[in-house]
């Protein structure tokens, strides 16, 4: 069975740029979250969806936005760039989630550095 | 603040020696407790698991954890650490009550082993 993949791996972009990332989960899993990952701040949440529906966000500006197909693939998508927003961006894939217990699992990562 | 809390964020030891890594949590209910290894250049990997039932649980690797409710704690252990245990942990907790795939990381364990 594939893993989560996510594109591109890196990506190296000019403040006030946008982009946009992408994850394929594990087939079959219909949640997909995405975290933020810095050597100061650690690992962050930014949303969680299913089945095409964005199902809670954390705590991040609204520049940060994403969106789920009907296949479950997810695409993140961050405008007007900041330096800060250089990070590790994680996504992980789930069955599902409300109220059952399951495990996430994690994509490589896109490293994202602005410029 | 809710939170998920590991100290001592930088262990060295040498290989043979015991490792232990503290995991303190401030969520109250029902939560899922997890540990994930990130080794040099790869992605997040899950090392073990609670969900319910014995509070003691093993994982990969010969890792296992202690689920100590009254102390809000999960913490890791290894009898007998190797080279190849070099890595960061990151201890996760799922907050079931929020009904929702989002984990909440701490800031993780760097861990060198020396041979």
């Amino acid at each position: 069975k594939a893993g989560v993949t996510q594109t591109p791996r890196y990506l190296i972009k000019t403040r006030g740029q946008q982009v946009t990332l992408s994850c394929s989960p594990i087939s079959g899993h219909r949640s997909v979250s995405w975290y933020q990952q810095t050597p100061g701040q650690g690992l962050q949440f930014l949303f969680e969806y299913f089945s095409e529906t964005q199902r809670n966000k954390g705590n991040f500006p609204g520049r940060f936005s994403g969106r789920q197909f009907s296949n479950s693939r997810s695409e993140m998508n961050v405008s007007t760039l900041e330096l800060g927003d250089s990070a590790l961006y994680l996504c992980a894939s789930s069955l599902e989630g409300r109220g059952s217990n399951t495990e996430a699992f994690f994509g490589q990562g896109t490293r994202l550095t602005v410029v | 603040a809710q939170s998920v809390s590991q100290h001592n964020h930088h262990v060295i030891l040498s290989e043979a020696a015991s490792l232990e890594l503290g995991c303190n949590y401030s969520y109250g209910g029902t939560v899922n407790l997890f540990w994930y290894v990130q080794y040099p250049g790869q992605h997040l990997q899950l090392l073990l698991k609670y969900f319910s039932g014995d509070p003691l649980v093993k994982g990969i690797k010969g890792f296992e954890a202690e689920f100590i409710k009254s102390k809000f704690s999960f913490n890791l252990r290894k009898p007998s650490v190797q080279w190849s245990d070099t890595a960061e942990y990151f201890c996760a907790v799922n907050v079931l009550n929020y009904g929702n795939n989002r984990l909440a990381f701490g800031k993780g364990n760097q861990v060198v082993v020396i041979p």
